[in-house]
């Protein structure tokens, strides 16, 4: 079970878009529909922004959206704001009652 | 609402037992997975293993051989043992509820965390 692969950095300016990648296997991202991806600003617990791949939980903007081909997942933010500087990783489901997190993604907004 | 709290020792020699605890308040701990979650100073989260409330649990194969996770529904808390610990094991470790259920999943809730050091 290796760790799921994503960007070590991206950056952006204010009210532009960017998208993260995860990349996983076909034992992982390419098998099952359970990509969530998590915010975490220093110092702070991780935060539930998308779940099965697309779907936003209550109270997550709908600047963020989630999607998925084959064996990579993405995370897009939209109208970036300051607000949304943070470190994001991708997790899914491995099979066999496991799940794999990537190793995160380090965002500054310019 | 359901909030999370993770509770133990700071500190751990090496080669002995991590022992943390999660305590669940505001809502039940009844019919979901709750998982235990780390972080190494700097780096990124690794699953560690889950327990479903009726006690069946799940590890990560590269833990598995030194973890155990139990359940104390009637106190509704949930528990870590992580064993012969070296400085590899230090991190800040957080509790979380998952809402798998084949056919939604995501780790929805989490604990603050609570940050333990190997050393002598």
């Amino acid at each position: 079970q290796s760790a799921l692969t994503q960007p070590a950095s991206v950056s952006g300016s204010p009210g532009q878009s960017i998208t993260i990648s995860c990349t996983g296997t076909s034992s992982d991202v390419g098998s099952y529909n359970f990509v969530s991806w998590y915010q975490q600003h220093p110092g702070k617990a991780p935060k539930l922004m998308i779940y099965d791949g697309s779907k936003r939980p209550s109270g997550v903007s709908n600047r963020f959206s989630g999607s998925k081909s084959g064996n990579t997942a993405s995370l897009t933010i939209y109208g970036l704001q300051a607000e949304d500087e943070a470190d994001y990783y991708c997790c899914s489901y491995a099979g066999l009652s496991t799940w794999v997190f990537g190793g995160g993604t380090k965002l500054t907004v310019l | 609402q359901l909030q999370l709290q993770e509770s133990g020792p700071g500190l751990v020699k090496p080669s002995e037992t991590l022992s943390l605890t999660c305590t669940v308040s505001g809502g039940s701990i009844s019919s979901y997975f709750w998982s235990w979650i780390r972080q190494p100073p700097g780096e990124g989260l690794e699953w560690i293993g889950n327990i479903y409330y009726s006690g069946s649990t799940s590890y990560n194969p590269s833990l598995k051989s030194r973890v155990t996770i139990s359940v104390h529904s009637s106190k509704k808390q949930f528990s870590l043992r992580l064993s012969s610990v070296t400085a590899a094991d230090t991190a800040m470790y957080y509790c979380a509820r998952d809402v798998f259920d084949w056919s939604s999943d995501g780790f929805d809730i989490w604990g603050q965390g609570t940050m333990v050091t190997v050393s002598s």
